[in-house]
Protein backbone atom coordinates (compact mmCIF):
# COMPACT_ATOMS: atom_id res chain seq x y z
CA UNK A 1 0.00 0.00 0.00
CA UNK A 2 1.70 3.21 -1.16
CA UNK A 3 1.66 5.69 1.25
CA UNK A 4 3.16 9.69 1.68
CA UNK A 5 4.19 11.88 4.14
CA UNK A 6 4.09 15.90 3.92
CA UNK A 7 7.47 17.51 5.88
CA UNK A 8 8.30 20.94 6.29
CA UNK A 9 8.25 24.26 8.42
CA UNK A 10 4.71 24.72 10.07
CA UNK A 11 5.36 28.66 10.11
CA UNK A 12 6.66 30.66 7.30
CA UNK A 13 7.30 34.31 7.30
CA UNK A 14 5.83 36.66 4.60
CA UNK A 15 7.76 37.32 1.25
CA UNK A 16 9.33 34.33 1.93
CA UNK A 17 9.47 30.76 0.49
CA UNK A 18 7.60 27.83 1.39
CA UNK A 19 8.91 24.33 1.43
CA UNK A 20 7.58 20.98 2.03
CA UNK A 21 8.63 17.40 1.05
CA UNK A 22 6.57 14.26 0.29
CA UNK A 23 8.24 11.08 1.19
CA UNK A 24 6.63 8.07 -0.61
CA UNK A 25 6.45 4.57 0.66
CA UNK A 26 5.27 1.36 -0.76
CA UNK A 27 6.21 1.85 -4.13
CA UNK A 28 8.92 3.64 -6.41
CA UNK A 29 8.30 6.87 -7.67
CA UNK A 30 10.74 6.13 -10.67
CA UNK A 31 8.79 3.22 -11.71
CA UNK A 32 6.46 5.33 -13.81
CA UNK A 33 2.46 5.24 -14.44
CA UNK A 34 2.18 8.09 -12.24
CA UNK A 35 2.25 11.64 -11.50
CA UNK A 36 3.16 13.15 -8.26
CA UNK A 37 0.58 16.37 -7.08
CA UNK A 38 0.50 18.86 -4.32
CA UNK A 39 -3.07 19.91 -3.53
CA UNK A 40 -3.76 22.91 -0.93
CA UNK A 41 -6.88 23.75 1.52
CA UNK A 42 -7.36 27.14 2.92
CA UNK A 43 -9.31 26.95 6.28
CA UNK A 44 -12.73 26.21 6.12
CA UNK A 45 -12.68 25.76 2.07
CA UNK A 46 -11.99 23.84 -0.66
CA UNK A 47 -9.56 21.97 -2.27
CA UNK A 48 -7.50 23.52 -4.65
CA UNK A 49 -5.05 21.75 -7.03
CA UNK A 50 -1.38 23.48 -7.41
CA UNK A 51 0.29 20.92 -9.65
CA UNK A 52 1.99 17.74 -10.19
CA UNK A 53 5.44 16.26 -11.58
CA UNK A 54 6.20 13.01 -13.47
CA UNK A 55 9.49 11.01 -12.24
CA UNK A 56 10.93 12.62 -15.46
CA UNK A 57 10.56 15.95 -14.36
CA UNK A 58 7.77 17.11 -16.54
CA UNK A 59 5.81 19.61 -14.56
CA UNK A 60 2.43 20.68 -14.86
CA UNK A 61 1.00 23.62 -12.64
CA UNK A 62 -1.98 25.78 -11.92
CA UNK A 63 -1.62 28.35 -14.00
CA UNK A 64 -3.14 31.07 -10.96
CA UNK A 65 0.22 29.90 -9.28
CA UNK A 66 2.64 29.23 -11.94
CA UNK A 67 4.75 32.19 -11.55
CA UNK A 68 5.55 31.37 -7.58
CA UNK A 69 5.28 27.54 -7.64
CA UNK A 70 8.26 24.71 -7.94
CA UNK A 71 7.75 21.20 -8.12
CA UNK A 72 10.87 18.82 -8.32
CA UNK A 73 11.45 15.05 -7.99
CA UNK A 74 14.34 13.07 -6.45
CA UNK A 75 14.20 9.78 -7.71
CA UNK A 76 17.13 8.64 -5.26
CA UNK A 77 15.00 9.59 -1.93
CA UNK A 78 11.86 8.35 -3.45
CA UNK A 79 10.21 12.50 -2.53
CA UNK A 80 8.96 15.29 -4.28
CA UNK A 81 9.02 18.79 -2.91
CA UNK A 82 7.06 21.94 -3.59
CA UNK A 83 8.17 25.40 -3.37
CA UNK A 84 5.96 28.14 -3.24
CA UNK A 85 7.91 31.89 -3.53
CA UNK A 86 6.57 35.54 -1.95
CA UNK A 87 4.01 34.06 0.29
CA UNK A 88 1.59 35.78 2.12
CA UNK A 89 -1.15 35.52 4.60
CA UNK A 90 -3.58 34.02 1.48
CA UNK A 91 -1.18 30.93 1.40
CA UNK A 92 -1.89 29.66 4.98
CA UNK A 93 -3.83 26.57 4.30
CA UNK A 94 -3.45 23.04 4.78
CA UNK A 95 -0.72 21.36 1.92
CA UNK A 96 -1.65 17.70 0.32
CA UNK A 97 0.42 15.48 -1.52
CA UNK A 98 -1.15 13.02 -3.91
CA UNK A 99 -0.68 10.45 -6.50
CA UNK A 100 -2.07 10.59 -9.83
CA UNK A 101 -2.79 7.52 -11.98
CA UNK A 102 -1.54 8.50 -15.57
CA UNK A 103 -4.13 7.36 -18.29
CA UNK A 104 -5.18 8.86 -21.21
CA UNK A 105 -8.56 10.34 -20.50
CA UNK A 106 -8.45 11.77 -17.03
CA UNK A 107 -6.68 12.23 -13.79
CA UNK A 108 -7.66 11.86 -10.16
CA UNK A 109 -5.66 11.63 -6.94
CA UNK A 110 -5.63 8.22 -5.80
CA UNK A 111 -3.76 8.28 -2.83
CA UNK A 112 -3.04 10.59 -0.37
CA UNK A 113 -0.82 12.23 2.40
CA UNK A 114 -2.79 13.04 5.72
CA UNK A 115 -1.82 17.50 4.98
CA UNK A 116 0.48 20.07 6.59
CA UNK A 117 -1.12 22.43 8.02
CA UNK A 118 2.12 25.84 6.99
CA UNK A 119 0.95 29.28 8.54
CA UNK A 120 2.08 32.51 6.84
CA UNK A 121 2.70 35.37 9.66
CA UNK A 122 5.12 37.28 10.94
CA UNK B 1 -12.67 27.87 -17.51
CA UNK B 2 -14.53 24.46 -16.33
CA UNK B 3 -16.53 25.15 -13.57
CA UNK B 4 -18.22 22.46 -11.20
CA UNK B 5 -21.23 23.28 -9.04
CA UNK B 6 -21.93 21.27 -5.93
CA UNK B 7 -25.60 22.43 -2.99
CA UNK B 8 -23.70 23.42 -0.16
CA UNK B 9 -25.54 20.68 2.07
CA UNK B 10 -27.32 17.93 1.67
CA UNK B 11 -29.31 16.19 4.73
CA UNK B 12 -30.59 12.73 5.12
CA UNK B 13 -31.95 10.36 7.80
CA UNK B 14 -29.75 7.07 9.43
CA UNK B 15 -30.70 4.01 6.54
CA UNK B 16 -31.81 6.60 3.88
CA UNK B 17 -30.52 7.66 0.27
CA UNK B 18 -28.30 10.79 0.10
CA UNK B 19 -27.42 11.54 -3.33
CA UNK B 20 -24.97 14.68 -4.02
CA UNK B 21 -24.67 16.64 -7.46
CA UNK B 22 -22.41 17.66 -9.30
CA UNK B 23 -23.39 20.16 -12.15
CA UNK B 24 -20.94 21.19 -15.25
CA UNK B 25 -21.35 22.26 -18.59
CA UNK B 26 -21.22 18.78 -20.76
CA UNK B 27 -20.32 16.72 -17.72
CA UNK B 28 -21.30 13.60 -19.46
CA UNK B 29 -18.59 14.05 -21.88
CA UNK B 30 -16.01 13.90 -18.65
CA UNK B 31 -14.99 11.43 -16.17
CA UNK B 32 -16.17 12.61 -12.34
CA UNK B 33 -14.86 11.50 -9.27
CA UNK B 34 -15.25 11.72 -6.01
CA UNK B 35 -13.54 12.19 -2.61
CA UNK B 36 -14.89 11.69 1.09
CA UNK B 37 -13.15 14.20 3.21
CA UNK B 38 -13.80 14.20 6.95
CA UNK B 39 -13.14 16.61 9.53
CA UNK B 40 -9.37 17.00 9.98
CA UNK B 41 -8.96 14.02 7.64
CA UNK B 42 -7.12 14.08 4.14
CA UNK B 43 -9.48 13.56 1.35
CA UNK B 44 -10.28 10.05 0.29
CA UNK B 45 -10.75 8.87 -3.31
CA UNK B 46 -14.89 6.73 -2.85
CA UNK B 47 -15.97 6.73 -6.77
CA UNK B 48 -13.48 7.24 -9.75
CA UNK B 49 -14.32 7.44 -13.56
CA UNK B 50 -18.00 7.90 -13.18
CA UNK B 51 -18.75 5.10 -11.03
CA UNK B 52 -15.87 2.78 -9.98
CA UNK B 53 -14.89 2.17 -7.05
CA UNK B 54 -11.49 1.94 -5.25
CA UNK B 55 -10.68 -0.91 -3.02
CA UNK B 56 -12.11 -0.92 0.15
CA UNK B 57 -15.17 1.34 -0.65
CA UNK B 58 -18.46 -0.21 0.26
CA UNK B 59 -20.95 -1.04 -2.10
CA UNK B 60 -23.08 1.43 -0.60
CA UNK B 61 -21.08 4.29 -2.32
CA UNK B 62 -21.82 4.45 -6.25
CA UNK B 63 -21.88 7.30 -9.07
CA UNK B 64 -23.64 7.99 -12.34
CA UNK B 65 -22.75 10.67 -14.88
CA UNK B 66 -25.06 12.29 -17.55
CA UNK B 67 -25.98 15.34 -19.49
CA UNK B 68 -25.21 18.35 -17.10
CA UNK B 69 -25.31 16.69 -13.90
CA UNK B 70 -23.00 13.74 -12.38
CA UNK B 71 -24.25 12.38 -9.20
CA UNK B 72 -22.74 10.40 -6.16
CA UNK B 73 -25.40 8.33 -4.03
CA UNK B 74 -24.80 6.78 -0.78
CA UNK B 75 -27.55 4.55 -0.13
CA UNK B 76 -28.29 2.96 3.44
CA UNK B 77 -26.76 6.02 4.93
CA UNK B 78 -24.36 5.72 8.37
CA UNK B 79 -23.47 8.31 10.55
CA UNK B 80 -19.81 7.53 9.68
CA UNK B 81 -20.99 9.28 6.43
CA UNK B 82 -20.76 12.31 7.31
CA UNK B 83 -18.26 14.13 5.58
CA UNK B 84 -17.91 16.80 2.91
CA UNK B 85 -17.92 15.23 -0.43
CA UNK B 86 -15.93 16.76 -3.51
CA UNK B 87 -16.33 16.16 -6.87
CA UNK B 88 -13.47 16.28 -9.78
CA UNK B 89 -13.18 16.35 -13.23
CA UNK B 90 -9.96 16.83 -15.54
CA UNK B 91 -10.01 20.03 -18.14
CA UNK B 92 -7.85 18.59 -20.38
CA UNK B 93 -8.03 21.91 -22.18
CA UNK B 94 -5.87 23.10 -19.76
CA UNK B 95 -4.44 20.09 -17.98
CA UNK B 96 -5.62 21.15 -15.30
CA UNK B 97 -7.96 19.27 -12.58
CA UNK B 98 -10.73 20.96 -11.26
CA UNK B 99 -12.85 20.66 -7.85
CA UNK B 100 -16.01 20.95 -6.95
CA UNK B 101 -17.07 23.56 -3.91
CA UNK B 102 -17.74 20.41 -1.65
CA UNK B 103 -21.11 19.39 -0.39
CA UNK B 104 -21.41 18.81 3.75
CA UNK B 105 -23.41 15.70 3.97
CA UNK B 106 -25.44 15.60 7.60
CA UNK B 107 -26.80 12.87 8.75
CA UNK B 108 -30.11 13.50 10.69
Amino acid sequence: QVQLQESGPGLVKPSQTLSLTCTVSGGSISSGGYYWSWIRQHPGKGLEWIGYIYYSGSTYYNPSLKSRVTISVDTSKNQFSLKLSSVTAADTAVYYCARVPTTVTTRYFDYWGQGTLVTVSS
Amino acid sequence: SYVLTQPPSVSVAPGQTARITCGGNNIGSKSVHWYQQKPGQAPVLVVYDDSDRPSGIPERFSGSNSGNTATLTISRVEAGDEADYYCQVWDSSSDHPRFGGGTKLTVL
